[in-house]
């Protein structure tokens, strides 16, 4: 089932350009998160977002935005790409019922040349 | 903070045969949460299975069990009768009760062979 969705799935773009990373849930869950993934360091938390006028920046937040347009919609956006921000991107969400399992959409592969 | 470390970067199994993932954390919260994804090649990320740690049980499901030692800040993740389809990079993860924020290990990557 497609309950996190994201969009693009693949994305390649040039230094200095801005995009946004979308992701959709239809879940019902409350709180989103942006995570990135690189090889040998395991998924990293960009943003996060308890409800939507609850946004908390995650451990590797500079270079990124977030907006949460919807207790739904949650995109991740960067301002002016750099090459060092190729990675692959997840969209995540969670119940707040303290058992904290996350449920992941598909990954965007985002390369900046 | 958090950390959690997995030391082994790469691992290797005949089918039918059973496999043990390691995975160590630290953090001086009492009550938490554990978990083990797994990346298959299609990059997505599925949940195998979860511990709670005032549960002194381990967790099963199917042919995934986990050792959870909580003194020793401990939690391997053991495959049994191993299926080409367990073929994936595992990932272990640590979430504090209260701030649901996942704390990733830099993952093990496991092929089962024929």
């Amino acid at each position: 089932d497609a309950d996190v969705t994201q969009t693009p799935r693949n994305r390649i773009t040039k230094t200095g350009k801005r995009i946004m990373l979308e992701c959709s849930q239809t879940k019902g869950h409350d709180r989103m998160y942006w995570y990135r993934q690189d090889p040998g360091l395991g998924l990293r938390l960009i943003y996060y977002s308890f409800d939507v006028k609850d946004i908390n920046k995650g451990e590797i937040s500079d270079g990124y935005s977030v907006s949460r347009q919807a207790q739904a919609k949650f995109s991740l956006s960067l301002e002016s790409a750099i090459p060092n921000q190729t990675a692959l991107y997840f969209c995540a969400t969670s119940e707040p019922t303290g058992t904290d399992t996350q449920y992941f959409g598909p990954g965007t592969r985002l390369t900046v040349l | 903070a958090q950390t959690v470390t997995q030391s082994q970067p790469e691992m290797s199994v005949q089918e039918a045969e059973t496999v043990t993932l390691s995975c160590t954390y630290d953090t001086s919260e009492s009550n938490y949460y554990l978990f083990w994804y797994k990346q298959p090649p299609s990059r997505q990320m599925i949940l195998v299975i979860r511990q709670e740690a005032y549960k002194q049980q381990n967790a099963t499901e199917n042919r995934f069990s986990v050792n959870f030692q909580k003194a020793a800040k401990s939690f391997s993740l053991k495959i049994s009768d191993s299926q080409l389809g367990d073929t994936a990079m595992y990932f272990c993860a640590f979430a504090e009760t209260s701030g649901s924020r996942l704390t990733f290990g830099e993952g093990t990557q496991l092929t089962v062979n024929p």
